[in-house]
Protein backbone atom coordinates (compact mmCIF):
# COMPACT_ATOMS: atom_id res chain seq x y z
CA UNK A 1 0.00 0.00 0.00
CA UNK A 2 0.82 3.74 0.32
CA UNK A 3 1.92 4.28 -3.25
CA UNK A 4 2.28 7.61 -5.31
CA UNK A 5 2.71 7.96 -8.97
CA UNK A 6 4.33 10.50 -10.13
CA UNK A 7 4.13 11.56 -14.17
CA UNK A 8 5.79 12.44 -16.51
CA UNK A 9 8.89 10.41 -15.61
CA UNK A 10 11.04 12.75 -18.17
CA UNK A 11 9.73 15.53 -19.84
CA UNK A 12 11.96 18.19 -22.13
CA UNK A 13 10.47 21.65 -23.23
CA UNK A 14 11.27 24.60 -25.08
CA UNK A 15 12.04 27.50 -23.42
CA UNK A 16 8.90 30.12 -22.00
CA UNK A 17 6.00 27.04 -22.27
CA UNK A 18 4.95 25.49 -19.57
CA UNK A 19 5.28 22.13 -18.22
CA UNK A 20 2.67 20.47 -15.82
CA UNK A 21 3.57 17.49 -13.17
CA UNK A 22 1.07 15.38 -11.72
CA UNK A 23 0.76 13.51 -8.72
CA UNK A 24 -1.20 11.06 -7.46
CA UNK A 25 -1.67 8.32 -4.34
CA UNK A 26 -3.30 5.60 -5.63
CA UNK A 27 -4.69 3.46 -2.50
CA UNK A 28 -4.62 6.56 0.22
CA UNK A 29 -5.98 9.45 0.54
CA UNK A 30 -3.43 12.24 0.98
CA UNK A 31 -4.84 15.72 2.38
CA UNK A 32 -1.27 17.22 2.42
CA UNK A 33 1.38 16.54 -0.76
CA UNK A 34 4.77 18.05 -0.26
CA UNK A 35 6.67 18.99 -3.71
CA UNK A 36 10.51 18.51 -3.52
CA UNK A 37 13.37 20.08 -5.98
CA UNK A 38 16.59 17.99 -6.28
CA UNK A 39 19.60 19.51 -7.90
CA UNK A 40 22.40 17.46 -8.93
CA UNK A 41 24.38 15.77 -6.10
CA UNK A 42 22.23 17.59 -3.79
CA UNK A 43 19.39 16.83 -1.16
CA UNK A 44 16.06 17.60 -1.57
CA UNK A 45 14.39 21.05 -0.95
CA UNK A 46 11.28 21.18 -0.24
CA UNK A 47 9.56 23.84 -2.87
CA UNK A 48 5.97 24.00 -1.23
CA UNK A 49 2.92 21.82 1.27
CA UNK A 50 0.16 21.38 -1.60
CA UNK A 51 -3.26 20.97 0.99
CA UNK A 52 -6.38 19.55 -0.50
CA UNK A 53 -8.77 22.28 -1.04
CA UNK A 54 -6.70 25.35 -0.13
CA UNK A 55 -3.79 27.28 -1.38
CA UNK A 56 -0.53 25.65 -1.40
CA UNK A 57 2.26 27.50 1.30
CA UNK A 58 5.36 28.02 -0.43
CA UNK A 59 8.44 27.88 1.27
CA UNK A 60 10.83 31.11 1.46
CA UNK A 61 12.56 31.82 -1.50
CA UNK A 62 10.19 29.49 -3.79
CA UNK A 63 7.93 31.82 -6.44
CA UNK A 64 4.57 31.11 -6.53
CA UNK A 65 3.48 32.29 -9.53
CA UNK A 66 6.02 30.37 -11.16
CA UNK A 67 5.50 27.09 -9.67
CA UNK A 68 1.94 26.59 -9.63
CA UNK A 69 0.55 23.98 -7.15
CA UNK A 70 -3.05 22.45 -7.41
CA UNK A 71 -4.80 20.07 -5.41
CA UNK A 72 -7.73 19.58 -6.02
CA UNK A 73 -8.58 16.35 -4.84
CA UNK A 74 -7.78 14.29 -1.65
CA UNK A 75 -5.69 11.90 -4.51
CA UNK A 76 -4.17 14.35 -6.68
CA UNK A 77 -1.95 17.06 -6.98
CA UNK A 78 -0.18 18.79 -9.77
CA UNK A 79 2.84 21.28 -10.20
CA UNK A 80 3.13 23.52 -12.91
CA UNK A 81 6.05 25.01 -14.39
CA UNK A 82 4.64 28.54 -16.12
CA UNK A 83 6.97 29.79 -18.14
CA UNK A 84 9.87 27.28 -18.06
CA UNK A 85 13.94 28.40 -18.34
CA UNK A 86 16.96 26.04 -18.38
CA UNK A 87 17.59 27.04 -14.90
CA UNK A 88 14.23 25.53 -14.08
CA UNK A 89 15.29 22.26 -15.32
CA UNK A 90 15.91 19.95 -12.51
CA UNK A 91 14.17 16.72 -10.90
CA UNK A 92 11.12 17.42 -9.06
CA UNK A 93 9.52 14.93 -6.26
CA UNK A 94 6.46 14.73 -4.71
CA UNK A 95 5.36 12.76 -1.47
CA UNK A 96 2.47 12.35 0.62
CA UNK A 97 2.10 10.93 4.13
CA UNK A 98 1.39 6.93 4.05
CA UNK A 99 -0.44 5.22 6.79
CA UNK A 100 2.98 3.78 7.96
CA UNK A 101 3.72 7.51 9.80
CA UNK A 102 7.08 8.24 7.07
CA UNK A 103 6.69 9.51 3.62
CA UNK A 104 5.98 7.87 0.19
CA UNK A 105 7.59 9.91 -2.67
CA UNK A 106 6.95 9.88 -5.89
CA UNK A 107 9.42 8.15 -8.75
CA UNK A 108 9.95 11.83 -9.94
CA UNK A 109 10.32 13.89 -13.17
CA UNK A 110 13.49 14.62 -14.68
CA UNK A 111 12.48 17.67 -15.94
CA UNK A 112 14.84 19.38 -19.22
CA UNK A 113 14.53 22.90 -20.58
CA UNK A 114 15.61 23.38 -23.78
CA UNK B 1 14.95 24.50 13.73
CA UNK B 2 15.52 20.74 12.49
CA UNK B 3 18.60 19.63 10.92
CA UNK B 4 19.70 16.50 9.67
CA UNK B 5 23.62 16.07 9.18
CA UNK B 6 25.21 13.12 7.03
CA UNK B 7 28.59 11.77 6.80
CA UNK B 8 30.26 13.12 3.64
CA UNK B 9 30.69 11.02 0.94
CA UNK B 10 31.05 9.10 -1.75
CA UNK B 11 31.77 6.30 -0.05
CA UNK B 12 33.17 3.20 -2.04
CA UNK B 13 33.11 -0.30 -0.54
CA UNK B 14 33.99 -3.26 -1.94
CA UNK B 15 31.35 -6.31 -1.91
CA UNK B 16 30.97 -7.87 1.43
CA UNK B 17 32.38 -5.11 3.33
CA UNK B 18 30.62 -3.50 6.39
CA UNK B 19 28.74 -0.61 5.93
CA UNK B 20 28.31 2.44 8.44
CA UNK B 21 26.51 5.42 7.22
CA UNK B 22 26.45 8.61 9.91
CA UNK B 23 23.83 11.04 11.02
CA UNK B 24 22.59 12.69 13.37
CA UNK B 25 19.97 15.50 13.70
CA UNK B 26 19.06 18.61 15.49
CA UNK B 27 15.27 18.75 16.28
CA UNK B 28 13.08 21.10 18.95
CA UNK B 29 10.84 17.67 19.15
CA UNK B 30 10.75 14.32 19.25
CA UNK B 31 10.80 13.25 15.58
CA UNK B 32 10.78 10.18 13.36
CA UNK B 33 13.80 9.51 11.85
CA UNK B 34 13.79 7.63 8.05
CA UNK B 35 17.07 6.64 5.95
CA UNK B 36 15.81 6.72 2.27
CA UNK B 37 17.37 5.21 -0.92
CA UNK B 38 17.81 6.74 -4.09
CA UNK B 39 18.98 4.30 -6.96
CA UNK B 40 20.33 6.17 -10.06
CA UNK B 41 17.30 8.00 -12.20
CA UNK B 42 14.90 6.84 -9.47
CA UNK B 43 12.78 8.78 -6.98
CA UNK B 44 13.29 8.09 -3.29
CA UNK B 45 12.29 4.80 -1.81
CA UNK B 46 11.79 4.28 2.19
CA UNK B 47 14.47 1.82 3.40
CA UNK B 48 13.53 2.16 6.97
CA UNK B 49 12.46 4.03 9.98
CA UNK B 50 11.85 4.38 13.63
CA UNK B 51 9.42 6.67 15.75
CA UNK B 52 10.92 6.76 19.46
CA UNK B 53 14.38 6.63 20.92
CA UNK B 54 15.97 3.06 21.58
CA UNK B 55 13.74 2.11 18.16
CA UNK B 56 15.46 -0.27 15.91
CA UNK B 57 14.79 -0.12 11.86
CA UNK B 58 15.90 -2.70 10.07
CA UNK B 59 14.70 -3.32 5.83
CA UNK B 60 17.24 -5.27 3.70
CA UNK B 61 19.99 -6.07 5.95
CA UNK B 62 20.22 -2.32 6.54
CA UNK B 63 19.70 -1.24 10.49
CA UNK B 64 19.59 2.14 12.43
CA UNK B 65 19.08 2.75 16.03
CA UNK B 66 17.43 5.79 16.79
CA UNK B 67 19.60 7.15 19.55
CA UNK B 68 18.09 10.50 21.97
CA UNK B 69 21.31 10.83 24.19
CA UNK B 70 23.46 11.09 20.75
CA UNK B 71 21.05 12.43 18.59
CA UNK B 72 21.87 10.21 16.14
CA UNK B 73 20.45 7.59 13.74
CA UNK B 74 23.57 5.71 11.96
CA UNK B 75 22.87 3.19 9.26
CA UNK B 76 24.25 0.10 9.23
CA UNK B 77 24.74 -2.95 7.09
CA UNK B 78 26.91 -6.14 7.78
CA UNK B 79 28.14 -7.04 4.25
CA UNK B 80 27.15 -4.93 1.20
CA UNK B 81 26.23 -5.62 -2.52
CA UNK B 82 26.82 -4.00 -5.92
CA UNK B 83 23.18 -3.65 -5.49
CA UNK B 84 23.14 -1.33 -2.74
CA UNK B 85 24.89 1.37 -4.78
CA UNK B 86 22.87 4.63 -4.44
CA UNK B 87 22.22 7.24 -3.01
CA UNK B 88 21.10 7.29 1.03
CA UNK B 89 19.56 10.39 2.91
CA UNK B 90 18.82 10.22 6.20
CA UNK B 91 15.76 12.43 7.25
CA UNK B 92 13.07 13.46 9.99
CA UNK B 93 10.21 14.92 10.37
CA UNK B 94 8.36 15.68 13.52
CA UNK B 95 4.54 15.27 14.67
CA UNK B 96 1.36 13.41 13.11
CA UNK B 97 0.65 16.11 10.76
CA UNK B 98 3.23 18.39 10.73
CA UNK B 99 4.31 16.81 7.39
CA UNK B 100 7.93 18.03 6.45
CA UNK B 101 10.43 16.18 6.42
CA UNK B 102 13.69 17.64 6.74
CA UNK B 103 16.59 16.00 4.84
CA UNK B 104 20.21 15.16 4.87
CA UNK B 105 22.45 16.22 2.03
CA UNK B 106 22.94 12.14 1.09
CA UNK B 107 25.27 9.99 1.06
CA UNK B 108 26.29 8.24 -2.07
CA UNK B 109 27.74 4.44 -1.87
CA UNK B 110 29.30 3.07 -4.36
CA UNK B 111 29.85 -0.72 -3.88
CA UNK B 112 32.23 -2.56 -6.51
CA UNK B 113 32.81 -6.35 -7.11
Amino acid sequence: GAVVSQHPSRVICKSGTSVKIECRSLDFQATTMFWYRQFPKKSLMLMATSNEGSKATYEQGVEKDKFLINHASLTLSTLTVTSAHPEDSSFYICSARGSFGGYTFGSGTRLTVV
Amino acid sequence: GNSVTQMEGPVTLSEEAFLTINCTYTATGYPSLFWYVQYPGEGLQLLLKATKADDKGSNKGFEATYRKETTSFHLEKGSVQVSDSAVYFCALSEGTNAGKSTFGDGTTLTVKP
